[in-house]
This record gives C-alpha cells, sequence and structure tokens, in this order.
C-alpha cells in the first residue's frame, strides 16, 4: 500500500513564527498535493506539484509556499504563521497522469496562538 | 469553476441498513474519486471511478458521467463505516486538481 506520511499530528506555534510541514510518500509518485480542511469549507487545494522544483497555485495560495527537492517530499512553508492558518493540513500524492487515484496522509492539524 | 453538490448533507442509520449517497457535478469530468474520513482524519480512496461500476466489498460505486452524476453504495452498514464521505472531480484535460464536494456524514448506531 501506499503510504503518505506526514511529519506531525498536532502542532502549536505562535503568530508570526516560520512553520514547517513535512509530507514524504514511498511510492515514487509525480504528484503531491497540499490541502487544508475547515469546518464548512471543506478541502481547499493550496498548492501542488507534478515534478521535483515544479510547483503550481491551488486555490488558496496566499500566506503559503512549498518546496519539492526530491520526488518523495514535499514541504508546504508558512513564512509567518497567523491565527487564520489554524486548520488541518492534509498532503496527499497520486502516481501521474492517467493514475491519479489520490493517497492521503494522515493530517496535521495546527493551531496558531 | 464547477460545481459538485453531495446529498444528503448528514445521514444517521442503524447498522445493518444499506444507503446510497449521491455526488452532482456541473460539468464534463475525466476523473472521479470517492473518499470516507474517518472519525480520527484519516482519509481513505473507496473508489476511482470516472464512469461505470466497481465494487470493492460492501461498497458499490457507479458513475452515469453523461448525466453528472454519481452514487455510492453502502450495504449492510457497521459502525466502522460512520465518517464523512466525499467525492472529488476533475473537470478538464490537463489539470492536475480535484474539486471536493462538501460531503455527507454518516452515522451509524449500534
Amino acid at each position: 500500500d501506499v503510504k503518505v506520511t506526514q511529519s506531525s499530528r498536532y502542532l502549536v506555534k505562535r503568530t508570526g513564527e516560520k512553520v514547517f510541514l513535512e509530507c514524504v510518500q514511498d511510492m515514487d509518485h509525480e504528484n503531491m498535493f497540499w490541502y487544508r480542511q475547515d469546518p464548512g469549507l471543506g478541502l481547499r487545494l493550496i498548492y501542488f506539484s507534478y515534478d521535483v522544483k515544479m510547483k503550481e497555485k491551488g486555490d488558496i495560495p496566499e500566506g503559503y509556499s512549498v518546496s519539492r527537492e526530491k520526488k518523495e517530499r514535499f514541504s508546504l512553508i508558512l513564512e509567518s504563521a497567523s491565527t487564520n492558518q489554524t486548520s488541518m493540513y492534509l498532503c496527499a500524492s497520486s502516481l501521474g497522469p492517467r493514475r491519479e487515484k489520490l493517497f492521503f496522509g494522515s493530517g496535521t492539524q495546527l493551531s496558531v496562538l | 469553476g464547477i460545481q459538485v453538490e453531495q446529498s444528503p448533507p448528514d445521514l444517521i442509520l442503524q447498522e445493518g441498513a444499506n444507503s446510497t449517497l449521491r455526488c452532482n457535478f456541473s460539468d464534463s469530468v475525466n476523473n472521479l474519486q470517492w473518499f470516507h474520513q474517518n472519525p480520527w482524519g484519516q482519509l481513505i480512496n473507496l473508489f476511482y471511478i470516472p464512469s461505470g461500476t466497481k465494487q470493492n466489498g460492501r461498497l458499490s460505486a457507479t458513475t452515469v458521467a453523461t448525466e453528472r452524476y454519481s452514487l455510492l453504495y453502502i450495504s449492510s452498514s457497521q459502525t466502522t463505516d460512520s465518517g464523512v464521505y466525499f467525492c472529488a472531480v476533475r473537470y478538464y484535460q490537463g489539470a492536475q486538481k480535484l474539486v471536493f464536494g462538501q460531503g455527507t456524514r454518516l452515522t451509524i448506531n449500534p
């Protein structure tokens, strides 16, 4: 089975801190995604990447950046955390074009105080 | 952009009952997936089903792409089926991103 691993299950940070959320997949998938999930708003795409060093903005990229230096790892960066970035963050991956079944990690619940 | 609507928003059933969850979408799609999010937040991919019918144990799914809907059937429900069910679609060739519906919250009581 595909394994998508997120580095932390729960994270508490202070306003203004720089925050790194890490995601690793073990199945040589080309595509990787970062979503956030909020009550009443569903899952919203922040950024995605379909190759090493490639990135595309999703629907809500403001306040976030990403890094994909290696194929298996996709990092989400909050440059200066704010309270409205308190959310559940979900990483996902898929094999590539025409093989797009999506696999999710277990999520990181981030609280920004 | 595409609209993805799931119904019903909430469903409460007794163990052993059958259920049908619906996903309507407003444009042509070439990728549709169903997910189950368990009470601990983990999203599990149930089906990749852009068209046709698939079955996996007590679960089955049917997508009628020409009529822009998909159905997820759960038979003989168990308490472990509780959680939120999402459908997600990709609506134009080349785009790598999925658009998620708002989900159906299913509660199975013992």
